[in-house]
């Protein structure tokens, strides 16, 4: 069974600390990973994309890797503001899937504090 | 900031009230996506369409129906509606691309329905 499993469930940090969010995946055939912000109340928005090929991939302040060996994928968050507070989802594209089917992890819910 | 637009963005209804969700999107996005999402959980895909009158059935089992008469208008109907309908309801959209690669999927800002 294709599945995404996401941790910490919840986390909360310092304005200004660095933070590191989990991702383990089953999904087989393997397209893509992707790491979703989703702010109350909104819809996700793509951070990263990364491909099977791809082992880092930064936008800004955040970076993710991945290590499709272990099919772990991890985001780091660089000296967090408060804007950052929101959900992180972990979304793993089958590639055997012509609709490019999304596999959802429940997502990772960030507090930053000031 | 990804053109798709979902309306209401908040709705309070009494049971059997039969509804429309409104999802658009100006992207010309062939695919369309609906999703469903509780507090704390994954979405999952109850409708998609690869394009005009085109649309299957997702993961999740839905009461609800949709249609695509227009390439860029994606509504969500229920019937009638129950207090298990309570839920936030997710419209998407992408590219169709050829081959293996997928592209990215837009999301709207979502519709917070409330049954009582």
């Amino acid at each position: 069974k294709n599945q995404v499993e996401q941790s910490p469930q919840s986390l909360i940090i310092l304005e200004g600390k660095n933070c590191t969010l989990q991702c383990n995946y089953t999904v087989s055939p393997f397209s893509n990973l992707r790491w979703y912000k989703q702010d109350t109340g909104r819809g996700p928005v793509s951070l990263t994309i990364m491909t099977f090929s791809e082992n880092t991939k930064s936008n800004g302040r955040y970076t993710a890797t991945l290590d499709a060996d272990t099919k772990q994928s991890s985001l780091h968050i660089t000296a967090s503001q408060l804007s950052d507070s929101a959900s992180y989802i972990c979304v793993v594209t089958d590639r055997g899937s012509t609709l490019g089917r999304l596999y959802f992890g429940r997502g990772t819910q960030l507090t930053v504090w000031p | 900031e990804a053109d798709i637009y979902q309306t209401p963005r908040y709705l309070v209804i009494g049971t059997g009230k039969k509804i429309t969700l409104e999802c658009s999107q100006t992207m010309g996005h062939d695919k369309m996506y609906w999703y469903q999402q509780d507090p704390g959980m994954e979405l999952h895909l109850i409708h998609y369409s690869y394009g005009v009158n085109s649309t299957e059935k997702g993961d999740l089992s839905s009461e609800s129906t949709v249609s695509r008469i227009r390439t860029e208008h994606f509504p969500l109907t229920l019937e009638s509606a129950r207090p298990s309908h309570t839920s936030q309801y997710l419209c998407a959209s992408s590219e169709k691309v050829g081959g293996r690669v997928h592209n990215e999927q837009f999301f709207g800002p979502g519709t917070r329905l409330t049954v009582l």
